[in-house]
């Protein structure tokens, strides 16, 4: 069936260093990428995504990677900083309704 | 408005109890979903309704029973739970092309 692997499922970086979290899928249909940050007792909230069609996609420090070949996709931080902690999730979808989650990683930025 | 809104944000209910938990999105999507969420875990998909219509259940007990009333609401009806039901429940809504918004979350402790 379809799934979500995600990695590592917790990493620690030093403040101002760069983060990369991995993500692979099983569904060879899945053409829709997105990336959720949930920070503590909060919801999860869209931080950037990408569409099979595309190889790569930044937002200021964020940037997300994707090679159809090997249904790998990765999400890098750059600069980080304080609050970036908190649990990321990748996820997969057909653009259909139904969406798969990775099991998520924990970020934590060390001062 | 780009807010998922749902109420209440806390209920604590006993396993005897009849509750509904509610949602609200005026953005015009036309999929709601109803996740659940244990805690260090990712969001677990219970339900999605597309135009008003039921379209997933992922093999939910019936304890659990979901209601769309309209476009921009979503009910989540609670009856005879158990304590192991304790959870953050999220609703969320998408266009249908595989992003979801999440609302704040309803905080349910069975007792």
């Amino acid at each position: 069936g379809e799934n979500v692997e995600q990695h590592p499922s917790t990493l620690s970086v030093q403040e101002g260093d760069s983060a990369v979290i991995k993500c692979t899928y099983s569904d060879s249909a899945s053409n829709y990428f997105p990336w959720y940050k949930q920070e503590l007792g909060k919801r999860p909230q869209l931080i950037i995504d990408i569409r099979s069609n595309v190889g790569e996609k930044k937002d200021q420090r964020i940037a997300v990677t994707l090679n159809k070949t090997a249904k790998h996709f990765s999400l890098h931080i750059t600069e980080t900083q304080p609050e970036d902690s908190a649990v990321y999730f990748c996820a997969a979808s057909r653009g259909d309704d139904k969406i798969i989650f990775g099991k998520g990683t924990r970020l934590h930025i060390l001062p | 408005d780009t807010e998922v809104t749902q109420t209440p944000k806390h209920l604590v209910m006993g396993m005897t109890n009849k509750k509904s938990l509610k949602c609200e999105q005026h953005m015009g999507h036309r999929a709601m979903y109803w996740y659940k969420q244990k805690a260090k875990k990712p969001p677990e998909l219970m339900f999605v309704y597309s135009y008003e219509k039921l379209s997933i259940n992922e093999s939910v007990p019936s304890r659990f029973s979901p209601e769309c009333p309209n476009s921009s609401l979503l009910n989540l009806h609670l009856h005879a739970l158990q304590p192991e039901d304790s959870a953050l429940y999220l609703c969320a809504s998408s266009q249908g092309h595989g992003e979801a918004f999440f609302g704040q979350g309803t905080r349910l402790t069975v007792v």
